[in-house]
Parts: structure tokens; sequence; C-alpha cells
């Protein structure tokens, strides 16, 4: 199993909702990631987890929250977000951070915000 | 801080013909890695090729090539016999040699590449 599975595909939300984005990966991996992707634009770190503790965060807002359960989950939750949060997030994964570890990316999560 | 930069936003090639993507970067370190990402119509970001910077001799992947030129700074990279498949979103990226701290992937802007028959 060499995947990154990330649910849901697509996410619409209004900017009072509570959301989250699941990442799952089961190639024994023990640093995770979580990208932004904004339309035409390359992706944007926002968190790393490494050996399950959050090792990087890009300054990222505080209605972002990530969460890293166990070594094969990657949680993002979403809370009063802003219309302009909307983008593609992608997950991924490496056996460990790093810098030249090849990392497994999820198709990601489409997010619209309203 | 590192910069990756792609100057060309789109780019066509033929079908079985050879093609050229080039990347430049900017950094003051010695030691570091260099990737080719793909990012088709589905959206999942795969690794194409990668480069250490400490190794002159330039990565191959299949139909796929670099040149590395350190001294330059440059990146490029070469697909050769192009198929429809390698229709996508082509991203450069730069990763400094970790010291102690987690590093992070630092992308170019992206190069759609369009492949026709």
């Amino acid at each position: 199993d060499t995947e990154v599975t990330q649910t849901p595909k697509h996410l619409v939300m209004g900017m009072t909702n509570k959301k989250s984005l699941k990442c799952e990966q089961h190639m024994g991996h023990r640093a995770m990631y979580w990208y932004k992707q904004k339309a035409k634009k390359p992706p944007e770190l926002m968190f790393v987890y490494s050996y399950e503790k959050l090792s990087i965060n890009e300054s990222v807002p505080s209605r972002f929250s990530p969460e890293c359960p166990n070594s094969s989950l990657l949680n993002l939750h979403l809370h009063a977000l802003q219309p302009e949060d909307s983008a593609l997030y992608l997950c991924a994964s490496s056996q460990r951070d790093e810098e030249n570890e090849k990392l497994f990316f999820g198709s990601g999560t489409q997010l619209s915000v309203l | 801080a590192q910069t990756v930069t792609q100057s060309q936003p789109e780019m066509s090639v033929q079908e079985a013909e050879t093609v050229t993507l080039s990347c430049t970067y900017d950094t003051s370190e010695s030691d570091y890695y260099l990737f080719w990402y793909k990012q088709p119509p589905s959206r999942q970001m795969i690794l194409v090729i990668r480069q250490e910077a400490y190794k002159q001799q330039n990565a191959t992947e299949n139909r796929f090539s670099v040149n590395f030129q350190k001294a330059a700074k440059s990146f490029s990279l070469k697909i050769s016999d192009s198929q429809l498949g390698d229709a996508a979103m082509y991203f450069c990226a730069y990763r400094s040699q970790n010291t102690g701290t987690a590093s992070k992937l630092t992308f170019g802007t992206g190069t759609r590449l369009q492949v026709t028959l």
C-alpha cells in the first residue's frame, strides 16, 4: 500500500461551520504534512508532524487546528474559516522528516468556504 | 530564504518529442536536494526525479533526466519520448539539508506541460 488517502475529496462549508479533513497512510511513515494550494499556485506548507509531534507550524491562523492521533492518521480541524481559505488541501507523508525523503501526496480535499 | 523560479508558465510538446523545463534557484547553502514533482489533473503530486546537490552526476529516471548546474543554480528537467500521460503541471522544488530541525520543501510556481498528437 503506497497510498495517502484523503477524505473528503470535496467540501463546501459556511463560515460558521466546523469541519475536519482526514488523511491516512499505512506505509509506516513517521512524518506527515499539510499543504495548502490555491488555484494556479504551488503548494505552501502549513504543518509538519514528526513522530506524532508538531515540528513545524508555518504561522497558520488558529482557525486551522492540526491533530495527529497516531502514526497513520492526520486531521485538520477547521473552524470559522474565511472565503480566502478556499483552496486544495494536500496531505503528504514520508519515512522521516529528512531532506532526502520522498514525499507521498494524497489527491487532496478541494475546500470551498461560502 | 531559498527561492525557486520557473520562468515558463506553459510549454507544449508533440508526442514522442523531447522537451526541457527550466528551473533556477537561489540559495547560500552548499548541501541541499532538488526535486521535480508532477501534478496531473487528478491533483496528486507525484515525485518525478530527485537530485542530491553533492552529486555531480545528473539523475535519470527512465525517460526523465535532469541537467544540474550547481554553479549556475540551474536544475532543468528533460522529458524524452513524450507521452500523453506526461501532460501535467510540473513543479521544481528545493529542500535544504536538515540541520536538526525540520526543513520544508520550497516549490517553484510551476510549468504546465501540454502534450499534443
